[in-house]
């Protein structure tokens, strides 16, 4: 069965700093998506990035990017210049493709305080 | 175009009572879930359901029941409410590309 790891339940960054938020997952499939989900205080979840396996270059959103290393199955998240709105859980997000059901496996999410 | 939307976003109810999470979406997706979100254990599946007319079990489906009325609505019943069942319920709906989320049912029971 699929897993989905978050090793650091919490983290914290200077504002304007950077920080790197860790993911591994386990799967035995070859083709699938990755996902970083946001969700702030307001509790509303909001999608921050996704990565396509079979794609070997790494995603990038503004000032979110990924590092996806397929064979370590390894999938950080980078924020640069760190905001006090990025403040929030982060969950990483596994999702297997090419089923009769589109099941997403979530980490159990890394809470990112931004210090002033 | 509202995207997912869920009712109540508050509840209490006494142990033993029973209840009805209703959730809707607009943008013509076959599939819908029900997630449950503890402190500490992300989001952990209950139900879920691939098209209309079908539905399957995730990871933590006892004590709870659901409904694919249509493609728009996946309800989520409580049959016979626990304390253990005090959580944040979200219902979500996905395409290809990401899982859309509903604002969330914060639910509490004494």
């Amino acid at each position: 069965a699929q897993t989905v790891t978050q090793s650091q339940p919490e983290m914290s960054v200077q504002e304007a700093e950077t920080v790197t938020l860790s993911c591994t997952y386990d799967t035995s499939e070859s083709d699938y998506y990755l996902f970083w989900y946001k969700q702030p205080p307001s509790r509303q979840m909001i999608l921050v990035i996704r990565q396509e396996a079979y794609k070997q270059q790494n995603a990038t959103e503004n000032r979110f990017s990924v590092n996806f290393q397929k064979a370590a199955k390894s999938f950080s998240l980078k924020i640069s210049d760190s905001q006090l709105g990025d403040a929030a859980m982060y969950f990483c997000a596994y999702h297997k493709v090419k089923t009769s059901y589109d099941k997403v496996i979530f980490g159990p999410g890394t809470s990112l305080s931004v210090i002033p | 175009n509202a995207g997912v939307t869920q009712t109540p976003k508050f509840q209490v109810l006494k142990t033993g009572q029973s209840m009805t999470l209703q959730c809707a979406q607009d943008m013509n997706h076959n599939s819908m879930y029900w997630y449950r979100q503890d402190p500490g254990m992300g989001l952990r599946l209950i139900y879920y359901s691939a098209s209309e007319g079908t539905t399957d079990k995730g990871e933590v489906p006892n004590g709870y029941n659901v409904s694919r009325l249509n493609k728009r609505e996946f309800s989520l019943r409580l049959e016979s409410a626990a304390p253990s069942q005090t959580s944040v319920y979200f219902c979500a709906s996905s395409d290809w590309s990401e899982q859309y989320f509903g604002p969330g049912t914060r639910l509490t029971v004494t």
